[in-house]
């Protein structure tokens, strides 16, 4: 079993819908990164999280220490947010290692 | 214009035969690593670098070295490519004051074939 699984691995939904990708983690972490991997191959960072949520225009992330799983939320969501989005932990006493989720890939349709 | 560099961005070569794919970066950043993505299995962490001199290996270090001579650049070396070595690469890095935000800042990859 991965260390890191995300839910769902394809999501398909209409502009404007609520999006929510999950990330279950079966080790102890320090954080917890979102990344956004674009058509073209490009990644971007969003966020990194250690407890709590945090939101960035129409993206909220959360995460729960004590169930070991995170969500990406994307509001009113647009066809410019389709991509795969990757999520990772940085595990306690791992240093700087990532460990990566297989990423769930969003399609968003006009 | 703040940017990981790697080079090549596309390489087809053949078994055995030592190459090196170059990253650098002009944001005086600490951090570095390699990542290497393959269908099905996701990004996995090949090496990383904490600073000149510092380095450590990630997940999948087998079959790759790295060095940190500079703090601008951190290339990744094959020294006798397999097949299996086939991929897409990435280089990231991440400065002392993204630690908070943990903004690692990505190459746009590099496309790797071993014949």
């Amino acid at each position: 079993k991965n260390e890191v699984e995300q839910s769902p691995q394809n999501l398909t939904a209409q502009e404007g819908e609520f999006i929510t990708i999950n990330c279950s983690y079966s080790v102890g972490i320090s954080a917890l990164h979102w990344l956004q991997q674009h058509p073209g191959g490009g990644i971007v960072s969003l966020f990194m999280l250690s407890s709590g949520k945090k939101k960035h225009g129409r993206l909220i992330a959360t995460i729960n220490i004590q169930e070991k799983h995170s969500s990406l939320h994307i509001t009113a969501s647009h066809p410019r947010d389709s991509a795969v989005y990757i999520c990772a932990v940085r595990r306690v006493f791992g240093n700087e290692k990532l460990t990566f989720g297989t990423g769930t890939r969003l399609t968003i349709i006009p | 214009e703040a940017q990981v560099t790697q080079n090549p961005r596309y390489l087809i070569t053949v078994t055995g035969k030592k190459l090196t794919v170059t990253c650098s970066q002009n944001m005086n950043h600490e951090y570095m690593s390699w990542y290497r993505q393959d269908p099905g299995l996701g990004l996995r962490q090949i090496y990383y670098s904490m600073n000149v001199e510092v380095t450590d290996k990630g997940d999948v270090p087998e079959g790759y070295k790295v060095s940190r001579k500079e703090k601008r650049n951190f290339p990744l070396i094959l020294e006798s490519p397999s097949p299996n070595q086939t991929s897409l690469y990435f280089c990231a890095s991440r400065g002392r004051k993204n630690r908070l935000t943990g903004e690692l800042f990505f190459g746009e990859g590099s496309r790797l074939t071993v014949l």
